[in-house]
């Protein structure tokens, strides 16, 4: 059974220009909410995805924005990148809307570095 | 949702006892507590969760109190391979993804 993985795990991009990142989710799920985790701080949620709609977003600029495939799996753009953006990004996946806290399930993240 | 403090860091040393705390004083009725793990550069994975008194599991125990203030994890005979940053976070069992708080955690430090 295939936990959550994301692509690529490691990038490098420069000020101004647009980074996709991607996640499929363990199998069974059907949502993943992607977070940002700066160095040394706890991961801070950026937006939900369910049904191929954003369901929930956190207090994040329009440059971020997302989608959700069909089958589950999930993307996320940044667009305009800033140095500030440099961080691991980490999608998470669950059933339904709503959960039980310990019910997120962690991909091992994609590292950004913004040059 | 409930804030939670924990402290910024700890140190132990292999084979010891480690107790991290969490304080959540304004935790609701419905909440349950539960710790995540985290090790470098990969996601937080469950460890434990709880409502009162105590749990136990394979990796770790769970100390409750009658107030449900606060909690304590403790991990037993901890190993370097423990060293990893814990986070504890308060909520329901439906909580909203935008509500769910990772904070910064604890950063445990395990010495040989």
């Amino acid at each position: 059974d295939a936990g959550v993985t994301q692509s690529p795990t490691h990038l490098i991009k420069t000020r101004g220009q647009q980074v996709t990142l991607r996640c499929s989710p363990k199998s069974g799920h059907d949502t993943v909410s992607w977070y940002q985790q700066a160095l040394g701080q706890g991961p801070q949620f950026i937006f939900q995805y369910y049904e191929e709609e954003e369901r929930q977003r956190g207090n994040f600029p329009d440059r971020f924005s997302g989608h959700q495939y069909p089958n589950y799996s999930s993307e996320l753009n940044v667009n305009a990148l800033l140095l500030g953006d440099s961080a691991l990004y980490l999608c998470a996946s669950s059933w339904g809307v709503t959960m039980n806290t310990g019910e997120l399930f962690f991909g091992e993240g994609s590292r950004l570095t913004v040059l | 949702l409930a804030k939670t403090t924990q402290p910024i860091s700890m140190d132990s040393y292999e084979g010891q006892e480690v107790n991290i705390t969490c304080s959540h004083n304004n935790i609701a009725t419905n909440d349950y507590i539960t710790w995540y793990q985290q090790f470098p550069s990969q996601g937080p994975r469950f460890i434990i969760q709880g409502y009162k008194t105590k749990v136990t599991n394979e990796v770790a125990s769970l100390f409750i109190p009658a107030d449900r203030k606060s909690s304590t994890l403790s991990l037993p005979r901890v190993s370097l391979s423990d060293t990893a940053v814990y986070y504890c976070l308060v909520g329901d069992m439906n909580s909203s993804a935008s509500k769910i708080i990772f904070g910064s955690g604890t950063r445990l430090s395990i010495r040989p």
